[in-house]
Order: C-alpha cells, then structure tokens, then sequence
C-alpha cells in the first residue's frame, strides 16, 4: 500500500521569505502522480501543484515549486516571497489510478504560519 | 463556472439517527470521490464513483456508510445508525476523469460538511 508522510507538523516563515515543506512516499509503482494541496481555515482544499512522475522536469506554478527526487521518493515544496494568504494547512497527495481503484493517499499535513 | 457544492455545511445529529450528506460535482466531471477528514485519522478515502458506478468502495469503514450517484452527477453519502467516531468533516471531490492526461486526475475539493454526533 502507498504510504505519504509529511514529518513537520509545523511550520513557520517571515513574510517575503521562503519555505521548504518536505514530503516523502513510498510505492512499488513507476508512474503516478503526485500533489500538493493548500486547506485553509474555510476547509476548502485546494489544489497547489501537480507533478507527473514520469516527467522529471520540477513542477513550477508561480510562487511554488517543487522538488521532486524520484529514486529518494521526495517531493517537497517550495513557497517563494511568503504572503500572509499562504498560512494554511498543506497537504502532499499520491494518486495511482489501477484497474477499478482511483484515489488519492494524504500525508498528515503542515500547518503553516506567515509572520510578519 | 461553479465549483463543487456540498450541503448542509454542517450537521448535528443524535446518536443513532441516520443522516444524508449531498454532493454536487462541477459539471462535465465523470469521477467523484468521499473522503473523511478527522482528527485522529486525518484524510481518508470513502468511495469512487466513475459514473454512477462506484468501482471502489474500500475506504467505507462499515455497513453503516453507503453512498450513491445519480444521473452520473449528484451523489449522496448516507450514514446510518450514527455513532460518535463518525464526527468528521465529510468532503467530497470531482475530476474530469477518462485518460486525457494529469487534467483528467486532478480533484477539485468542496467546502466540505462538518458532522457533529452528539
């Protein structure tokens, strides 16, 4: 079974600054895919960055960008320029769709704070 | 356009009556996926739908959940008998689904329903 673990409960980061939460999975899988996403105080989850894994190029969608190392099993984010809006709850995503299964495998989540 | 809705937004119910949670996928989107976020066992995948069929079903934690989806776009979660450690928020996801790509994959989230059993 694919397993997702996010070892920073927390995290905090002075506003403009930049931050790095980690994430590291386990599969027996070559091709799937892998996500970050963003949950703030309203409960939404929504979506930050997406990696295909058999793309080695990094993922970037402006401030955010990720660090994929495929043979370590890592995929962390980075938060460039912090702003107060990105203090939330981040959780990393594994997605492998086989035969009739479809469904994402979630870390515990960082809690991320912006300071000023 | 619209995003994923979920109603109510907030539910307390006693313990032992059954409740209905809904879920309104965006338009257009195939799959639909429950999921329970708790805190003693963070997030958890429920149910799959593709379709109106749910091809897995293996996150339901009892026979006491059962879920349904209608007209491939409407799915209903109901919980039955309900007890205590099923408080949670119960949040509910919609992608394109098919084989077009990362696009097809990809979950957009609902606001989600709090379930409070008393």
């Amino acid at each position: 079974a694919q397993t997702v673990t996010q070892s920073q409960p927390e995290m905090s980061v002075q506003e403009a600054e930049t931050v790095t939460l980690s994430c590291t999975y386990d599969t027996s899988e070559s091709d799937y895919y892998l996500f970050w996403y963003k949950q703030p105080p309203s409960r939404q989850m929504i979506l930050v960055i997406r990696q295909e894994a058999y793309k080695q190029q990094n993922a970037t969608e402006n401030r955010f960008s990720v660090n994929f190392q495929k043979a370590a099993k890592s995929f962390s984010l980075k938060i460039s320029d912090s702003q107060l809006g990105d203090a939330a709850m981040y959780f990393c995503a594994y997605w492998l769709m086989t035969g009739t299964a479809s469904k994402l495998t979630f870390g515990t989540g960082t809690r991320l704070q912006v300071t000023l | 356009g619209a995003g994923v809705s979920q109603s109510p937004s907030n539910k307390v119910t006693e313990k032992g009556k059954d409740v209905e949670l809904r879920c309104d996928p965006i338009s257009g989107h195939t799959a639909l996926y429950w999921y329970r976020q708790s805190l003693g066992q963070g997030l958890e995948f429920l149910i799959y739908f593709q379709g109106n069929s749910a091809p897995d079903k293996s996150g339901l934690p009892s026979d006491r959940f059962s879920a349904e989806r209608t007209g491939g776009s409407v799915s209903t979660l109901t919980i039955q008998r309900t007890q205590q450690e099923d408080s949670a928020v119960y949040l509910c996801a919609s992608s394109l689904g098919g084989n077009r790509g990362v696009s097809s994959y990809e979950q957009y989230f609902g606001p989600g329903t709090r379930l409070t059993v008393t």
